[in-house]
């Protein structure tokens, strides 16, 4: 079945610093969705990405999509207190498959 | 607009005995899902129903766990009996279209078996 690998599993950051996760599918996606879940809390959607090479930004946030359409990234400038959490990326093959989570990266930020 | 509603928040049980988890979707979606997030992972997907029919439910141990969905809308997951190893967060959530739409999470139920 899809498999979704996801690295790193845990960064830690200096605050105002830098942080990336990567995510890479066994199977082409349809889509790559990104979701936040904070700690003790559920998880949240931030995004979608569709289209290969596709580029989206959000603030401080930028999520891409592999052209092969089957990994992805987030990139988040200049880390704050607010962005810490798990960062998790879900694939979808398509049609009627489901949507595989990876194993998340969990962003901690030092004040 | 509210969101997803799960009950209880927490259940904690002795094994082998019975557990029924609540979910309330958002109103008009369709899709609801049931996933199991064991701590440091992300959530695996137990079933999905498209209405009140499940359309994916080859992840759900059917032994002991079952679903259903009635007129739609809301549904229950029941674990019976439940093991040491059930012990997790029961997320819910829903989405508009099918298999791969934004999915919007409930705040989840989280089991501990002793």
């Amino acid at each position: 079945g899809q498999q979704v690998m996801q690295i790193p599993q845990y960064q830690h950051v200096q605050e105002g610093e830098d942080f990336t996760t990567y995510c890479n599918s066994s199977t082409t996606l349809s889509n790559i969705q990104w979701y936040k879940q904070r700690p003790g809390g559920h998880p949240v959607f931030l995004i979608q990405l569709v289209k290969s090479g596709e580029v989206k930004k959000q603030k401080r946030l930028t999520f891409q999509f592999g052209e092969a359409k089957k990994n992805s990234s987030l990139h988040i400038t200049a880390t704050q207190t607010t962005d810490v959490g798990t960062y998790f990326c879900a694939g979808h093959p398509g049609g009627y498959q489901k949507v595989t989570f990876g194993i998340g990266t969990k962003l901690q930020v030092i004040p | 607009e509210a969101g997803v509603v799960q009950s209880p928040r927490y259940k904690i049980i002795e094994k082998k005995q019975p557990v029924a988890f609540w979910c309330n979707p958002i109103s008009g979606h369709n899709t609801l899902y049931w996933y199991l997030q064991n701590l440091g992972q992300g959530p695996e997907l137990l079933i999905r129903y498209e209405n009140e029919e499940a359309v994916d439910d080859s992840q759900l141990p059917k032994d002991r766990f079952s679903a259903e969905r009635l007129k739609g809308v809301d549904s229950t997951l029941k674990i019976q009996p439940a093991e040491l190893g059930d012990s997790a967060v029961y997320l819910c959530a829903s989405s508009w279209t099918g298999a791969g739409g934004e999915l919007f999470f409930g705040e989840g139920s989280r089991l501990t078996v002793l």
